[in-house]
């Protein structure tokens, strides 16, 4: 079991270029979620979805959009990206739900912005 | 936003002790997590408790949970190198989907 895919692990951009962080899980979970870990601050919401079809937003949601057009896969984009995006995001699954499920991360895409 | 606060922030200890960690968070929650995070890796659950358990066992792990005072300690008994790593606790308010992490407490332990 490949569990949850995150690609790619590292990525350079610049001020103003978009790029698309990928998110796969091959245990037909229904819900996912995308997180940005900084250092000091924990990890930190950005976007969710309980199903195909369905997102919406989390704590830190600006600058990001997500879409889930299949269960497996849930994007994540930065339609132009800036310095303070500079994060680790890590992307997350769990069979339903947040509350009383156990989340399944992925290792994480390191992300730097110039 | 509701959020678990760890402390401490950072602990050190010898191999064969006991690390204890405490988490406090703000609002009514229906459970709460607590997962472990490996330099450079991702997230790994260790364990979740509900609300109407107080005190929950796996392995070497301990958790408890206190509703009236709004706090969960993690306890790792005979902690070995390999439990070197980032506590985080998370929980989520009610029928909320969302999961919210403390910034966490990093562990070391000393051969």
């Amino acid at each position: 079991n490949a569990g949850v895919t995150q690609t790619p692990k590292f990525q350079v951009l610049k001020t103003g270029q978009s790029m698309t962080l990928q998110c796969a899980q091959d245990m037909n979970h229904e819900y996912m979620s995308w997180y940005r870990q900084d250092p000091g601050m924990g990890l930190r919401l950005i976007h969710y979805s309980v199903g195909a079809g369905i997102t919406d937003q989390g704590e830190v949601p600006n600058g990001y959009n997500v879409s889930r057009s299949t269960t497996e896969d849930f994007p994540l984009r930065l339609l132009s990206a800036a310095p303070s995006q500079t994060s680790v995001y890590f992307c997350a699954s769990s069979y339903s739900g947040a509350a009383g499920q156990p989340q399944h991360f992925g290792d994480g895409t390191r992300l730097s912005i110039l | 936003s509701q959020q678990g606060e760890e402390d401490p922030q950072a602990l050190s200890i010898q191999e064969g002790e006991n690390a204890t960690m405490n988490c406090s968070y703000k609002t009514s929650i229906n459970n709460l997590q607590w997962y472990r995070q490996n330099s450079g890796r991702g997230l790994v659950h260790l364990i979740l408790i509900r609300s109407n358990e107080r005190e929950k066992h796996s392995g070497r792990l301990r958790v408890t949970l206190d509703t009236s005072k709004k706090s969960s300690s993690l306890l790792i008994t005979a902690s070995r190198a390999a439990d070197t790593a980032s506590y985080f606790c998370a929980t989520s308010e009610g029928g909320s989907e969302k999961l919210v992490f403390g910034k966490g407490t990093k562990l070391t332990v000393n051969p």
